[in-house]
């Protein structure tokens, strides 16, 4: 199995400030075949399901602000809020589709304001 | 605009077999894959299994066996069957899409199952 892990468990960043979450595989998620990493992140807000951010690491999903950001490689990355708003409270989470046998997710992060 | 809505019963007893349905509206079922996720109250999110819309199925190993994940393409819905429920599957449970190798990019609203004596 793939695990993920994040990092930190929960952040408070003032309004205006960068936000920036940690994603870690415990195996390399770029398939050499298409130089692609496979890893998602979403942000769920409290009473509702998930909401796609970012796909193949660093790929927006259409309507996502560009104040969200995915970067990273292989077994590490990293997602960016560049300037937090009121409305990205919000826990969020990583996803590896590797491995289509067992899709596997990150314990999440919570953001809130400080 | 694609959406998801899933259905059934929001309370169970131990032992008893859980059934949802995820209904698909706006698209077809046709190319795509259909999971189903399941988050406990206040914790993260578990992949449940997928289908593909040809009948090809994948479930988490961690479920036991307990799982079946069905499609009826002429109704555009998939269903979900989890055997054998204790409190521990006490969970939202929510329906999604992916493609081939891909994300998540379209959920349900998501259904609270809880399972209680």
């Amino acid at each position: 199995d793939i695990v993920m892990t994040q990092s930190p468990d929960s952040l408070s960043v003032s309004l205006g400030e960068r936000a920036t979450i940690n994603c870690k595989s415990s195996q390399s998620l770029l398939y050499s075949s298409s130089n692609k990493n496979y890893l998602a992140w979403y942000q769920q807000k409290p009473g509702q399901p998930p909401k796609l951010l970012i796909y193949w690491a660093s790929t927006r999903e259409s309507g996502v602000p560009d104040r969200f950001s995915g970067s990273g490689s292989g077994t590490d990355f990293t997602l960016t809020i560049s300037s937090l708003q009121a409305e990205d409270v919000a826990v969020y989470y990583c996803q590896q589709y590797y491995s289509p046998l067992l899709f596997t997710f990150g314990p999440g992060t919570k953001v809130d304001i400080k | 605009q694609v959406q998801l809505q899933e259905s059934g019963p929001g309370l169970l007893k131990p032992s008893e077999t859980l059934s949802l349905t995820c209904f698909v509206s706006g698209g077809s079922i046709n190319n795509y894959y259909w999971s189903w996720i399941r988050q406990p109250p206040g914790k993260g999110l578990e992949w449940i299994g997928s289908i593909y819309y040809t009948g090809i199925t994948n479930y988490n190993p961690s479920l036991k066996g307990r799982v079946t994940i069905s499609l009826d393409t002429s109704k555009n819905q998939f269903s979900l069957k989890l055997n054998s429920v204790t409190v521990a599957d006490t969970a939202v449970f929510y329906c999604a899409r992916h493609s081939s190798v891909a994300a998540f990019d379209y959920w349900g609203q998501g259904t609270l199952v809880s399972v209680s004596s």
